[in-house]
């Protein structure tokens, strides 16, 4: 069964400590993403890469950073975590071809919720 | 600006039909997508529309109608276990997905 992995389901840091969420996808996909998702709102885009080493500035940047070392590995650092940060972080993976359709399907892993205090 | 409207929250009851509105305002259009999210789970994909009209997969159908900038995902007979967040989604002219905050389904026996 393919799958997105997040490492962590549940994590509560302190203000100001460094977050490291990882993300690992078994279906050799090109494209990965992290999101957050909070209530009331839709997905909103942090980071996506499009190949090993290259990274891409989503919507809301700020106060993150990425890194993709392998290709099937998409990690999500948060420099010094504050409260505006406790929120649910997802990451999802695509196939750079859209095949037939031209739909980008994501897969999402199961999320890892973070709460700052 | 790019947005999504679908409603907050919906209740309907086992073995009916119900209906999922979502209006959508996008830079191009490149697609519509719906997932749906289980309670503390991941999205998982439902259906993708790029033409105007109806595509049928089984119990669950979607529409679109790009001239008016709207969809609706169509479940049928109607099972507790589709109790879920259904959320609409937008592919905009450079391929970037727009997403809706979704819409709580309520399933009531």
């Amino acid at each position: 069964d393919v799958k997105v992995t997040q490492s962590s389901r549940y994590l509560v840091k302190r203000t100001g400590e460094k977050v490291f969420l990882e993300c690992v996808q078994d279906m050799d996909h090109e494209n990965m993403f992290w999101y957050r998702q909070d209530p009331g709102l839709g997905l909103r885009l942090i980071y996506f890469s499009y190949d090993v080493k290259m990274k891409e500035k989503g919507d809301i940047p700020e106060g993150y950073s990425v890194s993709r070392e392998k290709k099937e590995r998409f990690s999500l650092i948060l420099e010094s975590a504050s409260t505006n940060q406790t929120s649910m972080y997802l990451c999802a993976s695509s196939p750079r071809d859209r095949g037939e359709t031209g739909a980008n399907v994501l897969t999402f892993g199961a999320g890892s919720r973070l709460t700052v205090l | 600006g790019q947005n999504i409207d679908q409603p907050t929250e919906m209740t309907a009851t086992e073995g009916a039909i119900v209906q999922i509105n979502c209006t959508y305002q996008t830079s191009g259009f490149n697609g519509l997508f719906w997932y749906q999210q289980h309670a503390g789970e991941a999205p998982t994909f439902l259906s993708y529309n790029v033409l105007d009209g109806l595509e049928e997969k089984g119990r669950f159908s979607s529409f679109l109608s790009r001239s008016k900038g709207y969809s609706y995902l169509l479940l049928k007979e109607l099972q507790m276990k589709d109790s879920a967040s259904y959320l609409c989604v937008s592919s905009d002219s450079n391929y970037q997905l727009i997403w809706g905050a979704g819409t709580k389904l309520i399933i009531k026996p």
